[in-house]
């Protein structure tokens, strides 16, 4: 069971290039979530989906853009990036946002923007 | 805007001990907490999962409870073991279908064997 997969797991991009990550879920889940994980201020919510089609901001969407096309993929898009978006990425999926299900992370992906 | 946070950021402890790590939330209408592991360089492991109408939840070792109306919650370990070092994670989900996860900063926890 793979659950929550994220690619690539590493990458290093120069300041304005631009890159997509991707999220795909095995599990059937409605939620998508992106965030990111920073030294000192923890994880914090970049974007979200509530169904196929669906997406929504988070806490710091700022130069990032997603997309839902097809229920199993989250993407999370840089148009142009800056080395602010330093970061380790996280996926995470759930069946709905009723109290008894938990968030399924993926393992990150590690960005580097030199 | 909700607000977690862990205490202490960091614990050092000897094998075997018993031990307690807190989380507190400034915002006491959520849905659920959950405790997460976070082992170096890798992903968020789902330790436990309490629904805001619950007091306690047990897995194993590990019991966390929840008071939701002084809005905090403690993930207690027992006879701790040197492969329970790693990050522990508190999060809160304020539901609506929206809006994520509000995560504490994490407590690093290191066992002595």
């Amino acid at each position: 069971n793979a659950g929550v997969t994220q690619t690539p797991k590493f990458r290093v991009l120069k300041t304005g290039q631009s890159m997509t990550l991707l999220c795909a879920q095995d599990m059937n889940h409605e939620y998508m979530y992106w965030y990111r994980q920073d030294p000192g201020m923890g994880l914090r919510l970049i974007h979200y989906s509530v169904g196929e089609g669906t997406t929504a901001k988070g806490e710091v969407p700022d130069g990032y853009n997603v997309s839902r096309l097809k229920k199993q993929n989250f993407l999370l898009g840089l148009e142009s990036a800056a080395p602010s978006q330093t970061s380790v990425y996280f996926c995470a999926s759930s069946d709905s946002g009723q109290p008894n299900q938990p968030q399924h992370f993926g393992d990150g992906t590690r960005l580097s923007i030199l | 805007k909700q607000e977690v946070t862990q205490i202490p950021a960091a614990l050092s402890v000897p094998e075997g001990e018993n031990l307690v790590l807190n989380c507190s939330f400034t915002d006491s209408a959520i849905y659920n907490l959950q405790w997460f592991r976070q082992d170096p360089g890798k992903g968020l492991t789902s330790l436990l999962l309490i629904q805001s109408s619950q007091r306690e939840q047990t897995s194993g070792r590990l019991n966390a409870s929840l008071d939701k109306s002084s809005g905090r919650s403690t993930l207690y370990i027992a006879a701790s073991q040197p492969g329970d070092s790693a990050t522990y994670l508190c999060a809160v989900y304020s539901g609506g279908g929206a809006d994520g996860l509000t995560f504490g900063k994490g407590t690093h926890l290191i066992i002595q064997p």
